[in-house]
């Protein structure tokens, strides 16, 4: 399968614990975009990087949350000191080099804040 | 900031029915792409709109764009149980970033 992958596809934790989530994209994809995704509600974006540069981040995003695509390829999310809020899906996304390319999304991991 | 409401939230249509979501944006929209969402999965890409008044159709599925660029809407013909899912309009951001503004979505149940 060469879509774009996520691990682990559920994450259950403790409050106050840190989690860190991994997305590969589909290989020859520029752009790779985060996204959160609560119940009833459409994904809300979160980060986005082109190659290695995160050019984007969402209010949405707290500084304990971060992001890195060390070498424009596989992506991690961590998130530090997780809140029951946190509790969501995060949905990874990858796509060529346009910004109206349409987004690839990988399966998603569906985070448990205890 | 950008918003993208869609409406009906939810719609329960008996199989051959007729059904449609609209989309509306609070500012205009450079495209809107439509992704479908069936149940425990990952949203999926339908089809892009970058014109004004643009129509494009994809068997049963016809999708519009407003000649505002500010709507949107997907029509389908005689649905199918395997049309069920939750169907999400999301406009693309301003900037180059390409990151998407969705919709809460319409999900869509069809009764056998």
């Amino acid at each position: 399968d060469t879509g774009v992958s996520q691990d682990p596809r559920h994450k259950i934790t403790k409050r106050g614990q840190n989690v860190t989530f991994r997305c590969d994209p589909i290989s020859e994809h520029n752009r790779l975009y985060w996204y959160r995704q609560t119940l009833g509600q459409g994904p809300e974006f979160l980060t986005y990087f082109q190659n290695e540069a995160q050019l984007e981040k969402s209010r949405l995003l707290s500084d304990r949350f971060s992001a890195e695509r060390p070498k424009g390829s596989f992506s991690t999310l961590e998130i530090q000191r997780t809140e029951q809020g946190d509790s969501a899906m995060y949905l990874c996304a990858s796509s060529f080099g346009l910004a109206r390319d349409e987004q690839f999304f990988g399966p998603g991991t569906r985070l448990t804040v205890l | 900031g950008q918003q993208v409401m869609q409406i009906p939230q939810y719609q329960h249509v008996q199989e051959g029915e007729d059904f449609t979501t609209y989309c509306n944006s609070s500012t205009t929209l450079s495209n809107i792409q439509w992704y479908k969402q069936r149940p425990g999965g990952h949203p999926v890409f339908l089809i892009q709109l970058v014109k004004s008044g643009e129509v494009k159709k994809q068997k049963r599925l016809t999708f519009q764009f407003g000649e505002a660029k500010k709507n949107s809407s997907l029509h389908i013909t005689a649905t199918q149980t395997t049309d069920v899912g939750t169907y999400f309009c999301a406009g693309v951001g301003s900037g180059n970033t390409g990151k998407l503004i969705f919709g809460q979505g319409t999900t869509l149940q069809v009764k056998p």
